[in-house]
């Protein structure tokens, strides 16, 4: 079983507030990742991490940031919440497992903007 | 452009039947991993695949890769209702443009009825 959590599981918020997901492993793992999925769709990469202070931007543009000062934590942070931010949001560490790399998921955070 | 492409996209059967999902792709993949997720929870890993050919099993789950490592089999008998979920599988491409990245594919929602 994966150690990897999420905070909030769920957070409905206005329009422009300032909102932080956060992400926590404590499976030592440089690499790190997040995601964005609408319910039942596919997943789209919008952050990853090689280690502490790396951070790529992903495959889907996004207006959010993230930061990897501490291997265990990765927080992504939206400035200004809209509608159009409003999904579920899966954060993931990733190791090499017999043989071959291997994605553990977090719980998610839904998040809906009114 | 997705490169794993999974079918079918969805799939009902009645408890006890069997089903199989596919996942295909025209690259080479160093390692397959197929994950389960239900709705509004994140992907539980199933099983991680990494050599051409390779056939593993899990209760009533069989997995195999393919021998030019580019696809990848979910067979399940005997389904059961707990067996419900959006299957998705994933890998690490050879592919120069895509080296070292995740790639996942849209997913196979099953629907198993008692």
């Amino acid at each position: 079983e994966a150690d990897i959590y999420q905070t909030p599981r769920y957070l409905v918020i206005g329009t422009g507030k300032k909102i932080t997901l956060e992400c926590s492993q404590t499976m030592g793992h440089d690499k790190m990742y997040w995601y964005q999925q609408d319910p039942g769709m596919e997943l789209h990469l919008i952050h990853y991490s090689y280690g502490v202070n790396s951070t790529e931007k992903g495959d889907l543009s996004s207006e959010s940031t993230v930061s990897r000062i501490r291997t265990e934590h990765f927080p992504l942070t939206l400035e200004s919440a809209r509608p159009s931010h409003t999904s579920q949001y899966l954060c993931a560490s990733s190791d090499w497992l017999a043989g071959g790399e291997t994605q553990y998921f977090g719980p998610g955070t839904r998040l809906l903007v009114l | 452009t997705q490169l794993l492409e999974q079918s079918p996209q969805f799939l009902s059967i009645q408890e006890g039947e069997n089903l199989t999902v596919y996942c295909n792709s025209s690259s080479v993949f160093s390692s397959l991993q197929w994950y389960r997720q239900e709705p509004g929870e994140g992907p539980v890993l199933l099983v991680t695949v990494v050599t051409g050919g390779e056939v593993k099993k899990l209760k009533r789950l069989t997995f195999q890769f393919g021998d030019a490592r580019k696809d990848s089999s979910l067979h399940i008998t005997a389904a059961q209702p707990g067996d419900t979920g959006l299957y998705l599988c994933a890998g690490v491409s050879d592919s120069t443009d895509s080296w070292g990245k995740f790639q996942f594919g849209a997913g196979t929602q099953v629907v198993v009825t008692p």
